[in-house]
């Protein structure tokens, strides 16, 4: 299988505060994971690229010191959105590609983000 | 600048019909093109994904072809059934590596029972 989790899968924090969201493969040991960005009926957007041991690669537009991104690991990835705002309320999305399989990215379930 | 387009945004239709979701795309040079199911408030669920080199895919009720000339997709849903209901995505894939996804807004389906 090719299963990819993300914890939490809802979060509500203040305006000013951080959060981290994991995004896991379970198994299988992924070589890239992604983090897209969803807002209610758009388009799921790239936000950024990430290799295990590398800094991530952003895309244009979006703030890397605001969306800080860490890949620890072949099955972990972390997205940590700091100094919150309304504006950055969203579905946050990873996804995983297999080490030696490429061609196909495996999706997590999301992670609804709201901040007040 | 790639783009892909997905007509229509929404459709409703009884349960039973048979009905094709359209997508269509900028630029002809992509690699493969993939479609998604995406339930509310959920991930990505993979339907089909077409290689460059194919002209079509099928896996159970669902047919998905691919015209990279015509820059078009379209996913063909048969004998449709409520539990259909759900937003499906088209993407576009633009490198053999699979890193660069371009994804169309969706279309979201309803099938009445």
């Amino acid at each position: 299988g090719a299963v990819v989790s993300q914890h939490p899968s809802r979060v509500i924090c203040k305006s000013g505060t951080s959060v981290k969201i994991e995004c896991r493969s379970l198994d299988f040991q992924a070589t890239t994971m992604f983090w897209y960005r969803q807002f209610p009926k758009q388009s799921l957007m790239l936000m950024a690229t990430s290799n295990e041991g590398s800094k991530a690669t952003y895309e244009q537009g979006v703030e890397k010191d605001k969306f800080l991104i860490n890949h620890a690991s072949l099955t972990l990835s972390t997205l940590t959105v700091t100094s919150a705002h309304p504006e950055d309320s969203s579905f946050y999305i990873c996804s995983a590609s297999k080490v030696g399989l490429t061609n196909e990215q495996f999706f997590g379930p999301g992670t609804r983000l709201t901040v007040l | 600048k790639q783009e892909v387009t997905q007509i229509p945004a929404a459709l409703s239709v009884p349960e039973g019909e048979n009905l094709v979701l359209n997508c269509s795309f900028t630029d002809s040079a992509i690699y493969n093109l993939q479609w998604f199911r995406q339930d509310p408030g959920k991930g990505l669920t993979s339907l089909l994904l077409i290689q460059s080199s194919q002209r079509e895919q099928t896996s159970g009720r669902l047919n998905a072809s691919l015209d990279k000339s015509s820059g078009r997709s379209t996913l063909y849903i048969a004998a449709s059934q409520p539990g259909d209901s759900a937003t499906y995505l088209c993407a576009v894939i633009l490198n053999q590596a699979g890193t660069a996804l371009i994804f169309g807004k969706g279309t979201t389906l309803s099938v009445s029972s």
